[in-house]
């Protein structure tokens, strides 16, 4: 399968741990797009990455989220010291080119429980 | 900024009948606009886009769409439903003039085909 990957696929964690989602962009692709869908809701954006920059962090929360897509190696959207309010499908996308006219090829997502 | 809406967050429909959901944006700026569909406990797969050209444009699993630039409208229609098209539909469009962001999404329609 060379679409995109992302583990896990479900994710428990207690209020106060440390959640790291993994990303791998589809072969040939080298900008990874995140995105946060709530129950009920469609999915917002996040943040945008290229290998080692993040180019756009709009939509990321101030405090305890971080991004990265290192070198070598899956993309990796952290969140330390859950809450109940993370609980939420995040969804990881990649594209070719950064053009706007690129469609984004996403993958089945991580859902994250928090207790 | 831009922002879309999807009016109708169900839409029963028998199957073999004809469905039309619809999505209306608002952008100050151009923007070049998707629809993509997300079966349960998967992530989007893109059915179509409009970058330029023919307001109608044609997509997989025989879904269409018409871009409106007077209504600011981009409805998604399908002469005949299928079981299978059961699904959440998102429609998202995306700033036409540079790629440092993400695609802005509706809450989604959730199709459901009766039998």
């Amino acid at each position: 399968n060379a679409g995109v990957m992302q583990n896990p696929r479900h994710l428990v964690r207690r209020r106060g741990q440390e959640a790291r989602l993994r990303c791998s962009p589809m072969k040939g692709h080298s900008h990874v797009y995140w995105y946060r869908q709530l129950p009920e809701e469609g999915l917002k954006f996040m943040v945008y990455l290229q290998k080692e920059n993040i180019i756009d962090e709009s939509g990321m929360p101030k405090e305890r989220f971080s991004a990265e897509f290192p070198k070598e190696g899956p993309s990796i959207l952290r969140i330390q010291q859950v809450v109940r309010g993370d609980s939420a499908a995040y969804f990881c996308a990649s594209s070719r080119t950064p053009d706007s006219n690129q469609p984004q090829h996403f993958g089945d997502g991580t859902r994250l429980s928090i207790l | 900024a831009q922002s879309v809406t999807q009016l109708d967050s169900q839409v029963p429909v028998f199957e073999e009948a004809p469905v039309e959901l619809r999505c209306n944006y608002s952008s100050s700026v151009s923007v070049y606009l998707f629809w993509y569909v997300q079966y349960p406990n998967q992530g989007l797969q893109l059915l179509l886009k409009y970058l330029s050209g023919s307001t109608l444009v044609k997509g997989i699993n025989g879904f269409e769409a018409e871009f409106n630039k007077s209504q600011t409208s981009f409805h998604l229609r399908k002469p005949s439903v299928h079981i299978s098209d059961t699904a959440e539909y998102f429609c998202a469009v995306r700033f036409s003039g540079g790629g440092a962001d993400g695609l802005t999404f509706g809450k989604g329609t959730h199709l459901i085909i009766q039998p």
